[in-house]
């Protein structure tokens, strides 16, 4: 099925851990980004991108990296994992042509535990 | 700062009856408006939008309100249903490209 593919689906790390989660779409959508969940939060953007080669931070972007070499995959990397880091990170992806009023299309989600 | 916020963070209603869902903005550049439903261990799932140019939009049991000198919307959800029972964002674009900036949510409660 198209979407947006994250893996993995849970992680636990210890502190000072580096690991990367992946995330994988096959829409060709040309906007990628990275969205952590914390209670009473919502959904807050850590970095994007809107094409291959071009990223840029969002709202939380200390203490991860992204890279985005090719249209379908933008793996999101903690440098060294933090319990402030404990989170669900969802992977969303869209398409400049249907810009806003259609919406994102989201991952499933990964669980982050750091201890 | 939040530039949109959810103040009420849990709803809970009957089967059969209206769910009434807040949202305010402050940001005037956002351009259009959207809401996401979500249920446990699963992404947030695209439910509505509008435009900014507009002050109502339906789909099915689903009417979003925009009131733009108020910078407020609503979702209404006629009839709820026990399934609608999940947590409901809404989201706001439109000011920067493609970025959405997000409430913190609204847990939403049908009873049977």
């Amino acid at each position: 099925n198209a979407g947006v593919t994250q893996t993995p689906k849970f992680q636990v790390l210890k502190t000072g851990q580096s690991m990367t989660l992946q995330c994988a779409q096959d829409m060709n959508h040309e906007y990628m980004s990275w969205y952590r969940q914390d209670p009473g939060m919502g959904l807050r953007l850590i970095h994007y991108s809107v094409g291959a080669g071009i990223t840029d931070q969002g709202e939380v972007p200390n203490g991860y990296n992204v890279s985005r070499s090719t249209t379908e995959d933008f793996p999101l990397r903690l440098l060294s994992a933090a319990p402030s880091q404990t989170s669900v990170y969802f992977c969303a992806s869209s398409s400049f042509s249907d810009r806003g009023l259609n919406g994102y299309t989201f991952g499933s989600g990964t669980r982050l535990t750091v201890v | 700062d939040q530039q949109v916020k959810q103040n009420s963070p849990s709803l809970s209603v009957q089967e059969g009856r209206i769910s009434i869902l807040n949202c305010d903005y402050t940001n005037s550049m956002f351009d259009y408006f959207l809401w996401y439903k979500k249920y446990p261990a699963e992404g947030p799932t695209f439910l509505i939008s509008i435009s900014s140019i507009k002050d109502k939009n339906e789909d099915g049991r689903f009417t979003v309100f925009l009131n733009k000198s108020a910078k407020h919307l609503s979702l209404h959800i006629v009839p709820s249903q026990p399934g609608d029972s999940a947590v409901y964002f809404c989201a706001a674009g439109g000011a920067a490209g493609n970025k959405l900036t997000f409430g913190g949510g609204t847990r939403v409660l049908v009873k049977p």
